[in-house]
C-alpha cells in the first residue's frame, strides 16, 4: 500500500527565512502526490499536486515542490516565510489506478518566528 | 465557485447518543470520501462513494455507516457514540470519471464533541 512520511511533526522558521517541509513516499509506480495546508479549526486547502507532468510544481501563496523519483520525495518550499505560512502542512498520495483516496503523511506544524 | 458543504459545523453529543453528518459535494463530482481528524492527528480515511456505490472502506468502525443518495449528498451515521469519536470529521468529493484532476476538494469539517 502507497503511503507517504514526513520529516519532522514541527518546523520552526524566522519570517523571511526559507521554508522546507519534507515529504517521501513508497510507492513502486510514480503516483499523484498532493500538499494540503491546514490553517486552525479549518478544512485542508490545497497548495499544490503533482499529476506525472513537470517535475517542479508551483502552487499557491508562493509555496512549491519538486517532485524526484530517484530519492521518492516531494518535498515542500517556499522562499521566504510570511507570518501567514503558520498552518499544518499534510502531504499526500494517490494511486493513478485503483482506489481514489488520499493517504496523508503525519502533518508538519510549522511555526513562523518574528 | 461552489463548494463542498457540511453540516451542522458543530455537535455536541453525548455518549451511547447518534449522530449523523451531512455532506453535499461539488456539483458534477461523482465520488465523496469521508475521513475522521482527531485532535493532533492526520485525516484517517473511513469510506467512499462513486456513483452512490461504496468503493472504497478504510478505518470505519462498524458502529459507523454512511451512504450516497440520488442527488449525490452523503451521511455519516454515528451509533453508540464513544468519548474517542470525538474528532473533527472532513467530507471531500472529487471528479473520478472522465477529466479527472486527482485532487480531493475538502469541506470545512463537522466538529464533533462526544460529552
Amino acid at each position: 500500500a502507497q503511503s507517504v512520511t514526513q520529516l519532522g511533526s514541527h518546523v520552526s522558521v524566522s519570517e523571511g527565512a526559507l521554508v522546507l517541509l519534507r515529504c517521501n513516499y513508497s510507492s513502486s509506480v510514480p503516483p499523484y502526490l498532493f500538499w494540503y495546508v491546514q490553517y486552525p479549526n479549518q478544512g485542508l486547502q490545497l497548495l499544490l499536486k503533482y499529476t506525472s507532468a513537470a517535475t517542479l510544481v508551483k502552487g499557491i501563496n508562493g509555496f512549491e515542490a519538486e517532485f524526484k523519483k530517484s530519492e521518492t520525495s516531494f518535498h515542500l518550499t517556499k522562499p521566504s516565510a510570511h507570518m501567514s505560512d503558520a498552518a499544518e502542512y499534510f502531504c499526500a498520495v494517490k494511486m493513478l489506478q485503483g482506489a481514489q483516496k488520499l493517504v496523508f503523511g503525519q502533518g508538519t506544524r510549522l511555526t513562523i518566528n518574528p | 465557485a461552489a463548494g463542498v458543504i457540511q453540516s451542522p459545523r458543530h455537535l455536541i453529543k453525548e455518549k451511547r447518543e447518534t449522530a449523523t453528518l451531512k455532506c453535499y459535494p461539488i456539483p458534477r463530482h461523482d465520488t465523496v470520501y469521508w475521513y475522521q481528524q482527531g485532535p493532533g492527528q492526520d485525516p484517517q480515511f473511513l469510506i467512499s462513494f462513486y456513483e452512490k456505490m461504496q468503493s472504497d472502506k478504510g478505518s470505519i468502525p462498524d458502529r459507523f455507516s454512511a451512504q450516497q443518495f440520488s442527488d449525490y449528498h452523503s451521511e455519516l451515521n454515528m451509533s453508540s457514540l464513544e468519548l474517542g469519536d470525538s474528532a473533527l470529521y472532513f467530507c471531500a468529493s472529487s471528479l473520478t470519471g472522465g477529466y479527472n484532476t486527482g485532487e480531493l476538494f475538502f469541506g470545512e469539517g463537522s466538529r464533533l464533541t462526544v460529552l
